[in-house]
């Protein structure tokens, strides 16, 4: 299996900060990466896919990058709203596994 | 409105059986390949089972191999999860998930459910 590993596990910033989360493939995956938040209590939300498109509806604040095994979400001005979870995903080949998870907190 | 909702959930004891459902509305359902997630509370997300929109294609997490199996009914626009011989380390929220598909291999989960808890407990 493709193993997801996220990094940081948790991150601390401001309200309009840039801030950017990495998320490394144990083999190579191309671009078939995604990107989802997720908030307490609430299902995931997909921002990214194929690691740079941005999902409609999505703001544009939020930028996808990388390819082959690292990758990057950029959230380029830190919203009240931003404060979440993040996950990112591989849909190259199944099981389509998740990294651990990044927790955003408001500093 | 474009929805998934699950049910199902609840309390079982280790050993026993436990069927979830997944209503899909909105959307032409046959037209998607769908899947289960699932949450342990407080920690990530684990893929648990995939099927493709014909249940042509299936697929599942070695932790459930065996034990789940996935199913769909495309003339109820329902999807289903039959889960045998439950154990603790099953217990969680299980969400299910519509798949988006672009030029053949780009994979996404474009519309989740807001999931259903099982709980394994004697």
């Amino acid at each position: 299996d493709i193993q997801m590993t996220q990094s940081p596990s948790s991150l601390s910033a401001s309200v309009g900060d840039r801030v950017t989360i990495t998320c490394r493939a144990s083999q190579s995956i191309s671009s078939y990466l995604n990107w989802y938040q997720q908030k307490p209590g609430i299902a995931p939300k997909l921002l990214i896919y194929a690691a740079s498109s941005l999902q409609s509806g999505v703001p544009s604040r939020f930028s996808g990058s990388g390819s082959e095994t690292d990758f990057t979400l950029t959230i380029s001005s830190l919203q009240p709203e931003d404060f979440a979870t993040y996950y990112c995903q591989q849909s190259f080949n199944t099981p389509y596994t998740f990294g651990q998870g990044t927790k955003l907190e408001i500093k | 409105e474009v929805q998934l909702v699950e049910s199902g959930g609840g309390l079982v004891q280790p050993g026993r059986s436990l069927r979830l459902s997944c209503a899909a509305s909105g959307f032409t359902f046959d037209d998607y390949a769908m899947h289960w997630v699932r949450q342990i509370p407080g920690k990530g997300l684990e893929w648990v089972s995939g099927i493709s929109w014909n249940s042509g294609i299936i697929g599942y997490a070695d932790s459930v191999k065996g034990r789940f199996t996935i199913s769909r009914d495309n003339a109820k626009n329902s999807l289903y999860l039959q889960m045998n011989s439950l154990r603790a380390e099953d217990m969680a929220f299980y969400y299910c998930a519509k798949e988006r598909r672009k030029m053949a291999t780009i994979r996404y989960f474009d519309l989740w459910g807001r999931g259903t808890l099982v709980t394994v407990s004697s």
